[in-house]
């Protein structure tokens, strides 16, 4: 079945390092979602990609979205303790065209 | 603000018991879902409902089954309890599409099966 993928699983910076993780699906995906999970807390969405190559950005957080829609990235620039959590993306799939999580990247930020 | 709310924030249960677990939530969303969430495996999606009395099953629905008599109501019934179920599991809510909305989650249940 259809898989979402997401590289690397766990990430230790430096505060002020740049932080990007990559998600990438097996099939086309109509749109991504993004998510952030803090520690103890619980998913809270971050933002929705549609178009083809599409680039938004959030303050310090840049989402893309892929040419060919199987792949998406979030960019963040000087991290900040305040970034720590895990990051999934999430795209449709599947039979019922439900919402398929991918496996999540952890980030941890050194002060 | 959306807010689902899960009846409990940690539940211990013994093996064989029926556990049940409660998620209400407060927008007037027709989708609902539970997931489970296991280290290294993200979030794993058990079932998923997008109206009144109406349930679907998602990737891993095995030893579980929901049920769903109000709109803002979706519960989680663990038929058996198995040590391998335990684990957290969150609720979530959405309107809309199932997979082109942003899904709302509770604080979660970390679940242990003794």
């Amino acid at each position: 079945g259809q898989q979402v993928m997401q590289i690397p699983q766990y990430q230790h910076v430096q505060e002020g390092e740049d932080f990007t993780t990559y998600c990438n699906s097996s099939t086309t995906l109509s749109n991504i979602q993004w998510y952030k999970q803090r520690p103890g807390g619980h998913p809270v969405f971050l933002i929705q990609l549609v178009k083809s190559g599409e680039v938004k950005k959030q303050k310090r957080l840049t989402f893309q979205f892929g040419e060919a829609k199987k792949n998406s990235s979030l960019h963040i620039t000087a991290t900040q303790t305040t970034d720590v959590g895990t990051y999934f993306c999430a795209g449709p799939g599947g039979a019922t065209n439900k919402l398929i999580f991918g496996t999540g990247t952890l980030l941890a930020v050194q002060p | 603000d959306v807010k689902v709310t899960q009846s409990s924030r940690y539940l211990v249960k013994r093996t064989g018991e029926k556990v049940f677990l409660e998620c209400v939530q407060d927008m007037d969303h027709e989708n609902m879902f539970w997931y489970r969430q296991d280290p290294g495996l993200g979030l794993r999606l058990i079932y998923f409902s997008y109206d009144v009395k109406m349930k679907e099953k998602g990737d891993i629905p095995e030893g579980y089954s929901v049920s769903r008599e109000k709109k803002e109501r979706f519960s989680l019934i663990l038929e058996s309890a198995s040590t391998n179920q335990t684990s957290m599991y969150l609720c979530a809510s959405s309107n809309g599409g199932l997979s082109n909305q942003p899904q709302h989650f509770g604080d979660g249940t970390r679940l242990s099966i003794l």
